[in-house]
């Protein structure tokens, strides 16, 4: 399997653009997690899917976020307009839950996002 | 809420050294505890996990302990190596919660001098 794959390793964008990340989780998992990294707050869950479904979104910062997963196998991260607060790494990860637990997150490589 | 505390870093040591990145939580309930890794360049990795008190993971010379009396989770290891030079994520995930998702510490960076 080729594991977690995102689209594209690396974003430069100017302020205000939109921006839409992309993730293509393992066959047959049916958890995905968007994660943001930063040396400031370290790794902050955005939102999670289970079965193509928004379960928490609690950590997704504001409206200008909004994330999709239209089918198992594909989900985008939005920012809709960027700003340079955004910059970060965003990774997204995938796992086959079993039962009530979510315990092994197999992640992609990230995305580099730098809002200029 | 659930937390995660890490020792900060950046932690530099020589290869050969003793490792410990030190590890606390707090939560409800008895949750599993993890230690992720993330190499450069790359998105981070499960290293070893224990699901109760008393558990030990342990995994490519890395162990942890599980310590409910302390709520801990230290990673050790008896001789590093240049090649575990990476980010080490404390992490935990609570059934009293539902289990779904897991609550990472803030990451200690790791560098070993040849």
């Amino acid at each position: 399997d080729a594991g977690v794959i995102q689209s594209p390793r690396h974003e430069v964008t100017e302020m205000g653009q939109e921006v839409t990340l992309r993730c293509k989780p393992i066959s047959g998992h049916n958890s995905l997690f968007w994660y943001r990294q930063t040396m400031m707050r370290g790794l902050e869950l955005l939102i999670y899917f289970n079965n193509n479904v928004p379960i928490d979104d609690s950590g997704m910062p504001e409206d200008r976020f909004s994330a999709k997963m239209p089918n198992a196998s594909f989900s985008t991260l939005k920012i809709q307009p960027s700003e340079p607060r955004d910059s970060a790494v965003y990774f997204c990860a995938s796992s086959l839950r079993v039962g009530e637990t979510n315990e092994k997150l197999f992640f992609g490589s990230g995305t580099q996002l730098s809002v200029l | 809420g659930d937390s995660v505390t890490q020792m900060e870093g950046p932690v530099t040591l020589s290869e050969e050294a003793f490792l410990t990145i030190n590890c606390t939580y707090t939560a409800t309930g008895y949750p599993s505890l993890f230690w992720y890794v993330q190499y450069p360049g790359e998105g981070l990795q499960l290293l070893l996990k224990a699901t109760k008190a008393d558990d030990k993971g342990s995994n490519k010379g890395f162990e942890a302990t599980y310590r409910k009396e302390t709520t801990s989770f230290h990673l050790e290891k008896g001789s590093v190596q240049v090649s575990d030079s990476a980010v080490y994520f404390c992490a935990l995930i609570n059934a009293f919660q539902g289990a779904q998702k897991l609550v990472f510490g803030q990451g200690t960076r790791l560098t070993i001098n040849p």
